[in-house]
């Protein structure tokens, strides 16, 4: 079935480090990919998002990468900073006109001061 | 305003109350969600509303239902609700099902007893 998965539950870096979160995707159909952010007590912010047809995309400190051919993703964070402890999740896009988004596990990054 | 308010932030219910829960979202967005999140775990989606109109239910039990009054709110009903169902209840919205960029509420945290 389709499922979209997280290489580690948890990740801790030390603040000013980089961080690089893995998401492993196996619906090759999918053609939308989101990052979420859910820090406690709240409901996931997103942070960045990549069609299908691209392979990287930056914004603010953070860059995501995807590759296709062996189905990964990746949500890296430059210069982490002690605000970006949170849970992370990414999210397939199954149907761009349905509004379906299926989630993957989670990573939880710790940043250490 | 980029807020999505729900109401209330805690609710414990027993198994033969009927209680309801409430979002509300004054973006102008047409599309609102419904997802449950149990503990440690990602999102999982339960109804999607699109122009007021329910357009997705991922099979959701009965006991369950949502209603979408006007384009700023959304409810959900909770009837014979069993433990299993106590989670976080999130709502989203986003300005069309087709616009990926979802906003979400910080959730009701149900406990069934």
């Amino acid at each position: 079935g389709e499922s979209v998965g997280l290489h580690l539950p948890t990740l801790s870096v030390q603040e000013g480090d980089n961080s690089i979160i893995n998401c492993a995707y196996s619906n090759s159909a999918s053609d939308y990919f989101i990052w979420y952010k859910q820090e406690s007590g709240k409901g996931p912010q997103f942070i960045i998002d990549i069609r299908s047809n691209m392979d990287k995309r930056q914004g603010q400190r953070v860059t995501v990468l995807l590759n296709k051919t062996v189905k990964h993703l990746s949500l890296q964070i430059a210069a982490t900073q002690p605000g970006d402890s949170a849970v992370y999740f990414c999210a397939e896009i199954h149907n761009t006109n349905a509004g379906k988004s299926t989630f993957g596990d989670g990573t939880t990054l710790t940043v250490k001061p | 305003d980029t807020e999505v308010t729900q109401t209330p932030k805690h609710l414990v219910m027993g198994m033969t109350n009927k209680k309801s829960l409430k979002c509300e979202q004054h973006m102008g967005h047409r599309a609102m969600y419904w997802y449950k999140q149990k503990a440690k775990k990602p999102p999982e989606l339960m109804f999607v509303y699109s122009y007021e109109k329910l357009s997705i239910n991922e099979s959701v039990p009965s006991r369950f239902s949502p209603e979408c009054p006007n384009s700023s709110l959304l409810n959900l009903h909770l009837h014979a609700l069993q433990p299993e169902d106590s989670a976080l209840y999130l709502c989203a919205s986003s300005q069309g099902v087709g616009s990926y960029e979802q906003y979400f509420g910080p959730g009701t945290r149900l406990t069934v007893t």
